[in-house]
């Protein structure tokens, strides 16, 4: 899988809305971007993913570049349980990938100040 | 909601034990995932399945063994535990789709 950047930490106010970057200047056509974040004392939980266009759902939105060489994860009001490690993994479908298998790197340490 | 659950939580032992660090998951998912991560840091990949009767070493070199005799279990064993195996152990699953779910984790201890 490609490799992705990421800052080590962030910091926020809370229900401020948080930008999470990351850098996938490698990423193939077929690769799908993925992100979860892993809560204090927790597994990893799976928070978004998109391809090409930008991804919405009720826990964040992903804004994909048109070139495709990063993207962000836009928290739209961050709180106190949003902080975390936010992990933005790219996965391959397009080739015999039949295992799934993530490839998580260092992420990125968000934390919420009150 | 997951149903992806690991046992138990947190394990202190001795040198030399044998123990075995249970996963279960009740969404019939074909294939599953143990990884290992040592506090603050990255997870890595050391076992995943396919299916039943299917089991592959990760990306991390590991002296734990893994079996997979039913779909829904995938317990991992530690021969002979060791200090250096000190660690989070963190079991997944996933479907068709593209969602990898996690479990909440063993902590091990080692003495």
């Amino acid at each position: 899988d490609a490799k992705t950047t990421q800052p080590n930490s962030m910091e926020s106010n809370e229900e401020e809305p948080v930008h999470l970057p990351c850098n996938h200047s490698t990423i193939s056509g077929t690769d799908y971007i993925h992100w979860y974040r892993q809560l204090p004392s927790q597994g990893p939980e799976y928070v978004i993913h998109g391809l090409t266009s930008n991804v919405n759902n009720r826990m964040a939105s992903l804004a994909i570049a048109e070139d495709r060489k990063s993207s962000t994860l836009i928290l739209h009001r961050a709180t106190l349980r949003d902080a975390a490690v936010y992990y933005c993994i790219l996965r391959d479908t397009g080739n015999n990938n039949a295992g799934n298998m993530l490839t998580f790197g260092g992420g990125t340490r968000l934390m919420v100040k009150p | 909601e997951a149903d992806i659950y690991q046992t138990p939580r947190y394990l202190v032992i001795g040198t030399g034990k044998k123990i075995t660090l249970e996963c279960s998951q009740t969404m019939g998912h074909d294939k599953m995932y143990w990884y290992q991560q040592d506090p603050g840091m990255e997870l890595h990949l050391i076992h995943y399945s396919y299916g039943v009767n299917s089991t592959e070493k990760g990306d991390l070199s590991s002296e734990s063994t893994v079996s997979r005799i039913r779909t829904e279990h995938f317990p991992l064993t530690l021969e002979s535990a060791r200090p250096s195996h000190t660690s989070q152990y963190l079991c997944a699953s996933t479907s068709q789709g593209e969602t990898q779910y996690f479990g909440p984790g063993t902590r091990l201890l080692v003495l």
